[in-house]
Protein backbone atom coordinates (compact mmCIF):
# COMPACT_ATOMS: atom_id res chain seq x y z
CA UNK A 1 0.00 0.00 0.00
CA UNK A 2 0.97 3.83 -0.03
CA UNK A 3 2.93 5.43 2.49
CA UNK A 4 1.50 7.77 4.89
CA UNK A 5 2.06 11.23 3.18
CA UNK A 6 1.47 10.11 -0.09
CA UNK A 7 -1.81 9.32 -0.11
CA UNK A 8 -4.70 12.82 -1.04
CA UNK A 9 -8.19 12.11 0.09
CA UNK A 10 -10.41 12.08 -2.77
CA UNK A 11 -13.85 12.91 -3.29
CA UNK A 12 -15.74 11.84 -6.10
CA UNK A 13 -18.75 13.31 -6.62
CA UNK A 14 -20.82 13.84 -10.34
CA UNK A 15 -21.30 16.74 -12.33
CA UNK A 16 -24.26 18.77 -11.05
CA UNK A 17 -24.12 17.60 -7.27
CA UNK A 18 -22.74 19.66 -4.37
CA UNK A 19 -19.55 19.20 -3.17
CA UNK A 20 -18.20 19.87 -0.16
CA UNK A 21 -14.92 19.67 1.27
CA UNK A 22 -13.61 19.30 4.84
CA UNK A 23 -10.31 20.75 6.90
CA UNK A 24 -9.36 20.91 10.26
CA UNK A 25 -6.84 23.34 11.39
CA UNK A 26 -4.43 22.37 14.46
CA UNK A 27 -3.72 26.51 15.29
CA UNK A 28 -6.37 27.89 17.69
CA UNK A 29 -4.38 31.44 17.15
CA UNK A 30 -5.09 31.41 13.56
CA UNK A 31 -7.08 34.22 12.30
CA UNK A 32 -7.24 34.27 8.79
CA UNK A 33 -8.05 31.44 6.03
CA UNK A 34 -8.25 30.41 2.68
CA UNK A 35 -9.24 28.10 -0.13
CA UNK A 36 -6.72 27.26 -2.40
CA UNK A 37 -7.66 24.91 -6.03
CA UNK A 38 -4.46 23.43 -7.27
CA UNK A 39 -4.52 22.14 -10.35
CA UNK A 40 -1.73 19.37 -11.73
CA UNK A 41 1.57 20.99 -12.36
CA UNK A 42 0.00 24.58 -11.14
CA UNK A 43 0.51 27.21 -8.57
CA UNK A 44 -2.41 27.15 -6.14
CA UNK A 45 -5.45 29.44 -6.76
CA UNK A 46 -7.29 31.50 -4.56
CA UNK A 47 -11.22 30.78 -4.25
CA UNK A 48 -12.35 31.89 -1.26
CA UNK A 49 -11.08 33.43 2.38
CA UNK A 50 -12.78 34.19 5.75
CA UNK A 51 -12.00 35.92 8.86
CA UNK A 52 -12.09 34.28 12.20
CA UNK A 53 -14.83 36.58 13.24
CA UNK A 54 -17.21 35.49 10.86
CA UNK A 55 -18.75 31.97 10.16
CA UNK A 56 -20.00 31.92 7.23
CA UNK A 57 -18.72 33.55 3.59
CA UNK A 58 -20.39 33.21 0.25
CA UNK A 59 -18.82 33.24 -3.23
CA UNK A 60 -19.82 32.68 -7.00
CA UNK A 61 -20.85 28.93 -6.54
CA UNK A 62 -19.52 28.73 -3.47
CA UNK A 63 -19.29 28.71 0.57
CA UNK A 64 -16.94 28.24 2.61
CA UNK A 65 -18.16 27.77 6.68
CA UNK A 66 -15.68 27.86 9.82
CA UNK A 67 -16.52 26.77 13.62
CA UNK A 68 -14.04 27.86 15.52
CA UNK A 69 -14.86 25.76 18.29
CA UNK A 70 -13.76 22.27 16.41
CA UNK A 71 -11.39 24.48 14.47
CA UNK A 72 -12.92 22.61 11.44
CA UNK A 73 -13.49 24.50 7.92
CA UNK A 74 -15.17 23.29 4.74
CA UNK A 75 -15.95 24.88 1.52
CA UNK A 76 -18.94 23.68 -0.40
CA UNK A 77 -19.08 23.89 -4.50
CA UNK A 78 -22.49 24.23 -5.73
CA UNK A 79 -23.53 22.48 -8.83
CA UNK A 80 -19.88 20.79 -9.58
CA UNK A 81 -18.57 20.88 -12.91
CA UNK A 82 -15.94 19.12 -14.70
CA UNK A 83 -13.48 22.04 -14.46
CA UNK A 84 -13.42 22.43 -10.55
CA UNK A 85 -11.79 18.73 -10.49
CA UNK A 86 -8.38 19.32 -8.74
CA UNK A 87 -6.44 19.39 -5.33
CA UNK A 88 -8.36 21.40 -2.40
CA UNK A 89 -6.34 23.32 0.01
CA UNK A 90 -7.31 25.14 3.13
CA UNK A 91 -4.67 27.73 4.57
CA UNK A 92 -4.49 29.40 7.64
CA UNK A 93 -2.07 32.02 8.92
CA UNK A 94 -2.20 34.74 11.65
CA UNK A 95 -2.80 37.33 9.79
CA UNK A 96 -3.06 40.03 12.74
CA UNK A 97 -0.14 39.08 14.47
CA UNK A 98 1.90 40.04 11.32
CA UNK A 99 2.94 36.23 10.65
CA UNK A 100 1.55 36.21 6.60
CA UNK A 101 3.31 33.23 5.57
CA UNK A 102 0.10 30.24 5.60
CA UNK A 103 0.06 27.11 7.04
CA UNK A 104 -1.47 24.64 4.44
CA UNK A 105 -3.56 21.70 5.70
CA UNK A 106 -3.05 18.22 3.66
CA UNK A 107 -5.39 18.72 0.62
CA UNK A 108 -8.09 16.62 -0.91
CA UNK A 109 -8.18 15.82 -4.52
CA UNK A 110 -12.00 16.48 -6.19
CA UNK A 111 -12.80 14.57 -8.83
CA UNK A 112 -15.85 15.11 -10.63
CA UNK A 113 -17.38 12.54 -13.09
CA UNK A 114 -19.12 13.78 -16.06
CA UNK B 1 -5.64 40.09 -9.30
CA UNK B 2 -1.90 40.63 -8.76
CA UNK B 3 0.36 38.60 -11.30
CA UNK B 4 3.41 36.60 -9.59
CA UNK B 5 5.45 34.64 -12.42
CA UNK B 6 7.90 32.14 -11.73
CA UNK B 7 11.29 31.10 -14.41
CA UNK B 8 11.85 28.45 -15.21
CA UNK B 9 8.71 26.32 -15.22
CA UNK B 10 10.43 23.68 -15.17
CA UNK B 11 14.27 22.58 -14.92
CA UNK B 12 16.58 19.22 -14.71
CA UNK B 13 19.82 19.56 -13.56
CA UNK B 14 22.53 17.16 -12.61
CA UNK B 15 23.35 16.25 -9.43
CA UNK B 16 25.95 18.31 -7.57
CA UNK B 17 25.03 21.57 -9.71
CA UNK B 18 23.38 24.71 -8.90
CA UNK B 19 20.18 26.12 -10.03
CA UNK B 20 18.27 29.37 -9.41
CA UNK B 21 14.95 29.75 -9.77
CA UNK B 22 13.30 33.66 -10.14
CA UNK B 23 10.21 34.54 -8.17
CA UNK B 24 8.87 38.25 -9.87
CA UNK B 25 6.06 39.99 -9.19
CA UNK B 26 4.45 41.54 -12.19
CA UNK B 27 2.26 44.30 -11.60
CA UNK B 28 3.36 45.07 -7.91
CA UNK B 29 5.70 46.11 -5.53
CA UNK B 30 6.21 42.83 -3.18
CA UNK B 31 7.56 43.81 0.17
CA UNK B 32 7.42 40.15 1.44
CA UNK B 33 8.08 37.12 -0.81
CA UNK B 34 7.69 33.47 0.72
CA UNK B 35 8.85 29.94 -1.26
CA UNK B 36 7.39 26.69 -0.39
CA UNK B 37 8.03 23.37 -1.65
CA UNK B 38 5.87 20.44 -2.39
CA UNK B 39 6.61 17.03 -2.82
CA UNK B 40 4.47 14.69 -5.39
CA UNK B 41 1.03 14.31 -3.21
CA UNK B 42 1.54 16.41 -0.27
CA UNK B 43 0.88 19.78 0.83
CA UNK B 44 2.91 23.03 0.08
CA UNK B 45 5.61 23.22 2.99
CA UNK B 46 6.97 27.07 3.79
CA UNK B 47 10.41 26.99 3.27
CA UNK B 48 11.57 30.70 4.05
CA UNK B 49 9.89 34.15 3.96
CA UNK B 50 12.00 37.32 2.79
CA UNK B 51 11.44 40.75 3.22
CA UNK B 52 13.14 43.03 0.27
CA UNK B 53 16.46 44.25 1.53
CA UNK B 54 17.06 41.86 4.39
CA UNK B 55 17.90 38.52 4.76
CA UNK B 56 15.66 35.85 4.59
CA UNK B 57 13.76 34.06 7.62
CA UNK B 58 14.12 30.13 7.05
CA UNK B 59 11.69 27.72 8.53
CA UNK B 60 13.09 24.70 11.09
CA UNK B 61 14.76 22.29 8.99
CA UNK B 62 15.41 23.94 6.09
CA UNK B 63 19.37 24.47 5.28
CA UNK B 64 19.92 28.48 4.77
CA UNK B 65 23.06 27.55 3.22
CA UNK B 66 21.61 25.11 0.59
CA UNK B 67 18.27 27.06 -0.23
CA UNK B 68 19.82 30.89 -0.82
CA UNK B 69 17.30 33.02 -1.05
CA UNK B 70 17.57 36.53 -2.40
CA UNK B 71 15.26 39.67 -2.59
CA UNK B 72 17.17 42.46 -3.23
CA UNK B 73 13.99 44.23 -5.51
CA UNK B 74 10.35 44.90 -4.89
CA UNK B 75 9.38 42.94 -7.85
CA UNK B 76 12.43 39.87 -8.08
CA UNK B 77 13.33 36.83 -5.18
CA UNK B 78 15.37 34.07 -6.41
CA UNK B 79 15.82 31.04 -4.73
CA UNK B 80 19.25 29.32 -5.38
CA UNK B 81 18.84 25.47 -4.88
CA UNK B 82 23.27 24.62 -4.13
CA UNK B 83 24.73 21.82 -4.88
CA UNK B 84 21.21 19.73 -5.57
CA UNK B 85 20.89 16.13 -5.05
CA UNK B 86 18.10 13.88 -6.17
CA UNK B 87 16.08 14.24 -2.99
CA UNK B 88 15.64 18.08 -3.72
CA UNK B 89 13.58 17.04 -6.84
CA UNK B 90 10.22 18.93 -5.60
CA UNK B 91 7.83 21.74 -6.98
CA UNK B 92 9.11 24.66 -5.94
CA UNK B 93 6.18 27.68 -5.19
CA UNK B 94 6.55 31.49 -4.44
CA UNK B 95 4.02 33.49 -3.47
CA UNK B 96 4.39 37.73 -3.42
CA UNK B 97 2.35 40.51 -0.97
CA UNK B 98 2.58 43.80 0.11
CA UNK B 99 1.85 45.13 3.61
CA UNK B 100 -1.67 45.73 3.23
CA UNK B 101 -2.52 42.55 1.34
CA UNK B 102 -5.11 40.96 2.12
CA UNK B 103 -3.67 37.61 0.62
CA UNK B 104 -0.54 36.22 -1.09
CA UNK B 105 -0.76 35.44 -5.23
CA UNK B 106 1.02 32.84 -5.69
CA UNK B 107 3.98 32.19 -9.01
CA UNK B 108 2.86 28.83 -11.11
CA UNK B 109 5.39 26.75 -9.48
CA UNK B 110 8.95 25.37 -10.75
CA UNK B 111 9.59 21.62 -11.06
CA UNK B 112 12.82 21.00 -9.95
CA UNK B 113 14.38 17.10 -10.85
CA UNK B 114 18.04 16.37 -10.54
CA UNK B 115 19.39 13.60 -12.13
Amino acid sequence: GESVGLHLPTLSVQEGDNSIINCAYSNSASDYFIWYKQESGKGPQFIIDIRSNMDKRQGQRVTVLLNKTVKHLSLQIAATQPGDSAVYFCAENMRDTGRRALTFGSGTRLQVQP
Amino acid sequence: GAVVSQHPSWVICKSGTSVKIECRSLDFQATTMFWYRQFPKQSLMLMATSNEGSKATYEQGVEKDKFLINHASLTLSTLTVTSAHPEDSSFYICSASWDRATEAFFGQGTRLTVV
